[in-house]
């Protein structure tokens, strides 16, 4: 495609559900990113894939939050049994190369854990 | 956490008028990245400046990086209303991501 495509764009969940946020990078990117921005703040790092393996996952905030990318293209960020803290927009990026390169952000996905 | 921390977090300026964003951060890095983010928008990557380097420019914008200071600055020239954004730095670590600042946001009234 042409650029990151993430979706759905808006998910509303009730607290406890597990939900599944999809990311499609960019075709033939090899770096894939997930973020996590809350409101009037920067985007957190949460895990980083090359190819399909995951090199750093030392930022998701605890074993309810899991991400694949199990064939190297598409990503999907998995949480389960969501809390309120939760609730923020899911960014995905990908880039050609590591981190010297340009990174490509999606739109995002707006979780409410209500 | 976050690596970097952009002053001032926001920013109000007339149309026509420079704009300048400074970024400090914490450990060596390989490269800063500015982006731009329009509310509730993605972000949208504006320049990158590796560390061997110490200034940039691309079209309006001039990027400086000081690895000694550990700081970088974005001028915004001959701003416009549609510059109006929140706008942040970003600096790699170990060459595999990307550790944002907490933002500046910008307003350019018309």
């Amino acid at each position: 495609g042409a650029g990151v495509s993430q979706s759905p764009r808006y998910k509303v969940a009730k607290r406890g559900q597990d939900v599944a946020l999809r990311c499609d990078p960019i075709s033939g990117h090899v770096s894939l990113f997930w973020y996590q921005q809350a409101l009037g703040q920067g985007p957190e790092f949460l895990t980083y894939f090359q190819n399909e393996a995951q090199l750093d996952k030392s930022g998701l905030p605890s074993d309810r939050f899991f991400a694949e990318r199990p064939e190297g293209s598409v990503s999907t960020l998995k949480i389960q049994r969501t809390q309120q803290e939760d609730s923020a927009v899911y960014l995905c990026a990908s880039s050609l190369g590591r981190g010297d390169t340009e990174a490509f952000f999606g739109q995002g996905t707006r979780l409410t854990v209500v | 956490s976050q690596q970097g921390e952009e002053d001032p977090q926001a920013l109000s300026i007339q149309e026509g008028e420079n704009a300048t964003m400074n970024c400090s951060y914490k450990t060596s890095i390989n490269n800063l990245q500015w982006y731009r983010q329009n509310s509730g928008r993605g972000l949208v990557h504006l320049i990158l400046i590796r560390s061997n380097e110490r200034e940039k420019h691309s079209g309006r914008l001039r990027v400086t990086l000081d690895t000694s200071k550990k700081s970088s600055s974005l001028l915004i020239t001959a701003s416009r209303a549609a510059d109006t954004a929140s706008y942040f730095c970003a600096t790699d670590k170990e060459g595999n991501q990307f550790y944002f600042g907490t933002g500046t946001s910008l307003t350019v009234i018309p």
